[in-house]
């Protein structure tokens, strides 16, 4: 039930193309849901997050997409660059003791 | 400088040796944790501390332990390596609440 399941594992994309990463929960305590970007060589870091209040967060060309219902949540890159090349984590944590319970990661590849 | 430091970078030890790994944040965070990251598995918790007197196992615990100097300070000790250790050692910090992780450039340990 603390699982986060994320796919895909591997993802290419064109250039100028829309990305698309998946994740689902089981447990309804989950009440904060953030992606990060790992660039190769590098930790982590926090690109956008979303609380259950609103269906959907967008930060340029980046929008979390939340279904409260069906227990999902998607990241989505518009006009996907070769620099988004990275890998991206979906997690989640509830205020129980705001520890993230994190999904498998995706590889993005953006092709020229 | 950084918010989260590990040292070493890269480290090429022996089977059976002991070897540290360093944390230190200037976020001022109580929470610090140890992530162990192998292609194809994402992120998986070693050990977690929620301030200098509260440490907890995470899943994969076995064959490591930490130490919570201080605040800012928190390592990671492999007591005898093994080549299955082999692996990218990130640190990560976190306030109470809601909000990001910050994690450290990671450590890349190899063990032969």
């Amino acid at each position: 039930q603390q699982q986060v399941k994320q796919s895909p594992q591997s993802l290419i994309v064109q250039k100028g193309g829309i990305s698309i990463i998946n994740c689902a929960y089981e447990n309804t305590a989950f009440d904060y849901f953030p992606w990060y970007q790992q660039f190769p060589g590098k930790g982590p870091a926090l690109l956008i997050a979303i609380r259950p209040d609103v269906s959907e967060k967008k930060e340029g060309r980046f929008t979390i997409s939340f279904n409260k219902s069906a227990k999902q949540f998607s990241l989505h890159i518009m006009d996907s660059q070769p620099g988004d090349s990275a890998t991206y984590f979906c997690a989640a944590s509830s205020e129980s003791n705001y520890q993230l319970i994190w999904g498998a990661g995706t590889k993005l590849i953006i092709k020229p | 400088d950084a918010d989260v430091t590990q040292t070493p970078r890269n480290r090429i030890t022996k089977t059976g040796k002991r070897i540290m790994l360093e944390c230190s944040q200037t976020k001022g965070h109580d929470r610090m944790y140890w992530y162990r990251q192998d292609p194809g598995l994402g992120l998986r918790l070693i050990y977690y501390s929620f301030d200098v007197k509260d440490i907890n196992k995470g899943e994969i615990s076995d064959g490591y332990s930490v130490s919570r100097q201080a605040q800012a300070k928190f390592s990671l000790s492999l007591e005898s390596a093994i080549p299955n250790q082999t692996a990218l050692y990130f640190c990560a910090t976190s306030a109470e609440g809601y909000g990001g992780y910050t994690f450290g450039s990671g450590t890349r340990l190899t063990v032969v």
